[in-house]
């Protein structure tokens, strides 16, 4: 089976920039997306497509994807963005649906 | 746009509940549509997908054989039906429309499978 690994934590001081990333082998050859959850709510999508902002969502948020590995960074991390944030793909048959286990980041 | 889920409940281990989310804004049958849930304090899990006109589904490994996704495009409304829930089921369970990725989310409906 395939799984997608990420940092469990990850801290970033106010107005700086801040790297989460995402490793698992289906991201050869399948895009990703990215998601941001606060507590109690439900996830919203910051990143599809390895590195496509959908529409309102900040220009501070953008991805990039190179290998087995790809990472959403945000440039000059505000305190609204202090959240989970979840990569996802497909396994490498592509059939099955996975997401990493998620990243909580701090801004300071 | 909105997705709204129902059906949640506590459930004793063995028994059965079924899900419902209800589309409203866009045209349901132009897109897939799946379940992702989440445990309390834990990840996001992927559990199950239908494409548009239900000719596809998929399921995690650990739901297959006792979840079955469901859809209505008559009615704009997505299901799962779950069977012979087990105490590891327990979760908000979300419905998500899919463009490739989910860019749609409900709010969720918990799921307590607990005696």
């Amino acid at each position: 089976s395939s799984e997608l690994t990420q940092d469990p934590t990850v801290s970033v001081a106010l107005g700086q920039t801040v790297r989460i990333t995402c490793q698992g082998d289906s991201l050869r050859s399948y895009y990703a997306s990215w998601y941001q959850q606060k507590p109690g709510q439900a996830p919203i999508l910051v990143i599809s497509n390895t590195n496509s902002r959908p529409s309102g969502i900040p220009d501070r948020f953008s991805g990039s994807g190179s290998g087995n590995t790809v990472s959403l960074t945000i440039t000059g991390a505000q305190a609204e963005d202090e959240a989970d944030y979840y990569c996802n793909s497909r396994d490498n048959s592509g059939d099955r649906v996975i997401f990493g286990g998620g990243t909580r980041l701090t801004v300071l | 746009v909105q997705l709204v889920e129902s059906g949640g409940g506590l459930v004793q281990p063995g028994r059965s509940l079924r899900l419902s989310c209800a589309a409203s804004g866009f045209s349901f049958d132009d897109y897939a549509m799946h379940w992702v849930r989440q445990a309390p304090g834990k990840g996001l899990e992927w559990v199950s997908s239908i494409s548009w006109n239900s000719g596809t589904r998929g399921y995690v490994d650990s739901v297959k054989g006792r979840f079955i996704i469901s859809r209505d495009n008559a009615k704009n409304s997505l299901y799962l039906q779950m069977t012979r829930l087990r105490p590891e089921d327990t979760a908000l369970y979300y419905c998500a429309r899919a463009t490739g990725a989910f860019d749609v989310w409900g709010r969720g409906t918990m799921v307590t499978v607990s005696s």
